[in-house]
């Protein structure tokens, strides 16, 4: 079956960092780069950044350069995002996105709740 | 770089159709030909509806149908059924090679 699998639900005081994981199967996972959505509550979707599976190469939306960092394992065929500083307004559910162009997104992960709170 | 603009709300009643907007600038909207759409049902991950302004992926519906025109993109949803009740956002690339989004519209079938 194609799936993305993220992570469980992350509770993170502020300040910290968080790493959210995503498990691909079903699909050769270094054929399609990952990108992450966030989605807070009752709130639009916000895109973070891109990750070539293959290259490693990366591109973060320019609200999250120099605090988000996409890596991944090929061997485990799983992404990672993590997410440092983190703030209040960070709260949010995080998805990870198979991306069949740069900018169209046909898989999409269950999502993960990270909350941020002191 | 604000969120593509989006009508709220949106309501029809059973086999009607209605249209959703999704407004931007031209440097996104209006640059590329790369609009997409998401369904996304209450506690649930979105959906991929369309994709490059009208094109369907295998499996959606063809009561779903995109356009645009200018710096606006609209999704058309034909015959309208009690599950299509949810949230759609638009999505479109843009000229600094990121992504955007729409704040989402509510879909309410009467």
């Amino acid at each position: 079956q194609v799936q993305l699998v993220q992570s469980g639900a992350e509770v993170k005081k502020p300040g910290a960092s968080v790493k959210v994981s995503c498990k691909a199967s079903g699909y050769t996972f270094n054929s399609y780069d990952i990108n992450w959505v966030r989605q807070a509550t009752g709130q639009g979707l916000e895109w973070m950044g891109w990750m070539n599976t293959n290259s490693d190469n990366t591109g973060y939306a320019q609200k999250f350069q120099g605090r988000v960092t996409m890596t991944r394992d090929t061997s485990k065929s799983t992404a990672y995002m993590e997410l440092s500083s983190l703030r209040s307004e960070d709260t949010a559910v995080y998805y990870c996105v198979r991306a069949i162009t740069y900018w169209s997104f046909d898989l999409w992960g269950r999502g993960t709740l990270v909350s941020v709170s002191s | 770089q604000s969120a593509l603009a989006q009508p709220a709300s949106v309501s029809g009643s059973p086999g009607q159709s209605i249209t959703i907007s999704c407004t931007g600038t031209s440097s996104d909207v209006g640059a590329y030909n790369y609009v997409s759409w998401y369904q996304q049902h209450p506690g649930k991950a979105p959906k991929f509806l369309i994709y490059d302004v009208s094109y369907r992926p295998s499996g959606v519906s063809n009561r779903f149908s995109g356009s645009k025109s200018g710096n606006t993109a609209s999704l058309t949803i034909s015959g309208l059924q009690a599950e299509d009740e949810a949230h759609y956002f638009c999505s479109s690339y843009t000229t600094t090679t990121s992504v955007i989004f729409g704040g989402g519209t509510k879909l309410t079938v009467l």
